[in-house]
């Protein structure tokens, strides 16, 4: 149990175009989602968190109006990166969390996002 | 969000030999948390130590936790080609009630066959 799909898990983009990526959670309910960067070689920075039904909190440094986090249902979170440019190409990876276990975090397996 | 440090940032070792990656902390814990990533994928969570725990293991995994020194060790033995991966520590700070992870910089770990 506890599987979080991301799709797509490869995107290649024109600079000034909108990429939305989208991270399921397949067999539970997930009422917190969390959205992180990675850059190669480095660990997870934390984006946002999302609550089913309310807006994202996103993380000092993170642009609200660049990246749009929609967490529609308790098994949907959708990010939109917008106007994309070179500087977003990066690896995004989502996570969830269940209602029995707050504690531990579920990821996808990841969207590598290229754009140029 | 990064508090965490982990040491060794690499390490290479033979297949069969044992694998000691180390993470420290900063702050008063909840729990501490390993998780793997393989390389271009997500992570998958590993074992969870919580702040009351010295040790815990978890089939060829054993994870130590001393809170005096903020500290965690995550020990795999007998190594095999497959555990080739990134490690890395997670904590949850003991105020926090979103349990938000506070991540380590990570270990890439190398298994030489």
């Amino acid at each position: 149990g506890a599987v979080v799909s991301q799709h797509p898990s490869w995107v290649i983009c024109k600079s000034g175009t909108s990429v939305k990526i989208e991270c399921r959670s397949l067999d539970f309910q997930a009422t917190t989602m969390f959205w992180y960067r990675q850059f190669p070689k480095q660990s997870l920075m934390l984006m946002a968190t999302s609550n089913e039904g309310s807006k994202a909190t996103y993380e000092q440094g993170v642009e609200k109006d660049k990246f749009l986090i929609n967490h529609a249902s308790l098994t949907l979170s959708t990010l939109t990166v917008t106007s994309a440019h070179p500087e977003d190409s990066s690896f995004y990876i989502c996570s969830a969390k269940t209602d029995w276990n707050q504690e531990t975090q579920y990821f996808g397996p990841g969207t590598r996002l290229l754009v140029l | 969000s990064q508090q965490g440090e982990e040491d060794p940032q690499a390490l290479s070792i033979q297949e069969g030999e044992n694998a000691t990656m180390n993470c420290s902390y900063k702050t008063s814990i909840n729990n501490l948390q390993w998780y793997r990533q393989n390389s271009g994928r997500g992570l998958v969570h590993l074992i969870l130590i919580r702040s009351n725990e010295r040790e815990k293991h978890s089939g060829r995994l054993r994870v130590t936790l001393d809170t005096s020194k903020k500290s965690s060790s995550l020990l795999i033995t007998a190594s095999r080609a497959a555990d080739t991966a990134s490690y890395f520590c997670a904590t949850i700070n003991e105020r926090d009630s979103n349990y938000q992870l506070i991540w380590g910089a990570g270990t890439k770990l190398i298994i030489k066959p």
